[in-house]
């Protein structure tokens, strides 16, 4: 099994619209989690840290469900600069080591 | 401030030379990894060094590849000899450890190298 699982997508909608998608770690002594993005030929950019309480980014919402060790990601109104591949980044136990997972790519239409 | 910075940006090269990619992490960030990512296997960690001293390097392919961190604001990852198949993008990333109580910071990775070994 995967350490860090993602539903790889595609997920298509139109602008405006809200896509929320999840990513499941196997590890429960996992300590820190963050959604990466990495669009075309570039390379992945922190777009955010996930909280055990939840937080926001703007139009970005994320949540870490600790009991069913699942984080999700939420884009509200998407817009067509939106459209990346979103990767799920766990950290296990505080060390150096990231575990990515595969990635969840959106595509936004206009 | 100044990102990861990665040089070169692209090489192509012949089946059996040198490759050597450079990496100069972000300012005041004590981490180093270089990875790399293929569409078959996604981004794999090769090598992490921390306060410039290799921790970990079990994610090296194979002998032909060697990295070094000679100080803290410069690292290289060498391909001698290279193969069609080390074809890939290499990133190198940062961040700030703060021990294993402090936890870390988010890697913040460089634009990369995109290889091709013809």
């Amino acid at each position: 099994r995967k350490e860090v699982e993602q539903d790889p997508g595609p997920f298509n909608v139109p602008e405006g619209a809200t896509v929320a998608f999840n990513c499941t770690y196997s590890n429960s002594a996992s300590q820190s989690f963050f959604w990466y993005r990495q669009d075309c030929r570039k390379e992945p950019k922190l777009l955010m840290s996930v909280y055990s309480s939840g937080n926001e980014d703007g139009r970005f919402t994320a949540q870490l469900n600790r009991a069913s060790q699942y984080i999700s990601l939420l884009i509200r109104d998407s817009k067509l600069s939106d459209s990346a591949t979103y990767l799920c980044v766990v950290n296990f136990s505080n060390d150096y080591k990231l575990s990515f997972g595969a990635g969840t790519t959106v595509t936004v239409r206009a | 401030d100044a990102g990861v910075i990665q040089s070169p940006r692209h090489e192509v090269t012949e089946m059996g030379q040198e490759v050597t990619l450079r990496c100069k992490p972000i300012s005041g960030h004590n981490s180093l990894f270089w990875y790399r990512q293929t569409m078959m296997r996604g981004l794999e960690l090769l090598i992490y060094f921390n306060n410039n001293v290799p921790i970990d390097d079990s994610g090296m392919p194979e002998d032909r590849f060697s990295a070094k961190m000679p100080n803290a604001s410069f690292s290289t990852l060498k391909i001698q000899p290279s193969e069609p198949r080390d074809s890939a993008v290499y990133f190198c990333a940062s961040s700030h450890f703060l021990g294993l109580a402090g936890g870390r910071t988010a890697q913040y990775f460089g634009p990369g190298t995109r290889l091709l070994v013809l």
